[in-house]
């Protein structure tokens, strides 16, 4: 069993929709959860962070962390196909600063 | 925010030859960088961390003296693919923590093609 697993996708909604995309994790050890946006051929780039069970929000992006679950979910609202790219999840624990990745979930908004 | 930067964006070398490609923090100093590669498709596989000063610490199956890395300062690492293989053809990606304290930051990546 993997550390982290993610559905890869694809994922095509169209424009406007709201958009989960979610991860589950199998130690409950880790203590602080991330969420990347990457472009193809682009280095990923941080779009959220947290390290407490409860929603997170920033702007169109909310972050949702259930530890009892071993359950992460980004969710994009008014998804525009500006935020067509592949999502990563990312988890680690405060002891070291190796993050384990999920595979990522290629997300495609239609016009 | 924290920028690193990462150079080349691509390059394309022959069998047998080495490559460099550079990761540098732009406006922090970090004493610890990872290395990364992604096949196409596929998540970001950790290759190696870079501490400055020391040597780097490899993930179980990278061959050490194929991807040989050096982080000379605070605000440099390198890796350098040496007889370099199609087979190591791949995207690379460099971090560093945010010295925030909130994630990590990427380099915006290196295509590596080799003919």
């Amino acid at each position: 069993q993997k550390e982290v697993e993610q559905d890869p996708g694809p994922l095509s909604v169209p424009e406007g929709a709201i958009v989960s995309l979610n991860c589950t994790y199998s130690n409950s050890a880790f203590q602080y959860f991330m969420w990347y946006r990457q472009y193809s051929r682009k280095g990923p780039e941080l779009l959220m962070y947290t390290y407490s069970s409860g929603n997170k929000e920033d702007g169109r992006f909310t972050a949702q962390v259930d530890k009892s679950s071993k359950y992460i979910s980004l969710f994009i609202r008014d998804s525009q196909p500006s935020d067509s790219a592949t999502y990563l999840c990312a988890i680690g624990k405060r002891s070291n600063y190796q993050l384990i990745w999920g595979a990522g979930t290629k997300l495609i908004i239609k016009p | 925010g924290a920028v690193v930067s990462q150079h080349p964006s691509r390059v394309i070398c022959k069998s047998g030859t080495s490559v460099k490609i550079e990761c540098r923090s732009l406006d922090f100093q970090a004493t610890t960088m990872f290395w990364y590669r992604q096949f196409p498709k596929q998540s970001l596989m950790l290759m190696a961390t870079s501490n400055e000063g020391s040597k780097a610490t490899y993930e179980q199956g990278v061959e050490k003296d194929k991807f040989l890395i050096n982080h000379a300062s605070l605000t440099l690492s390198t890796l350098t693919v040496t007889s370099a293989h199609p087979e190591d053809s791949s995207f690379y990606i460099c971090s560093a923590r945010d010295p925030g304290g909130y994630g990590y930051t990427f380099g915006s990546g290196t295509r590596l093609t080799v003919v």
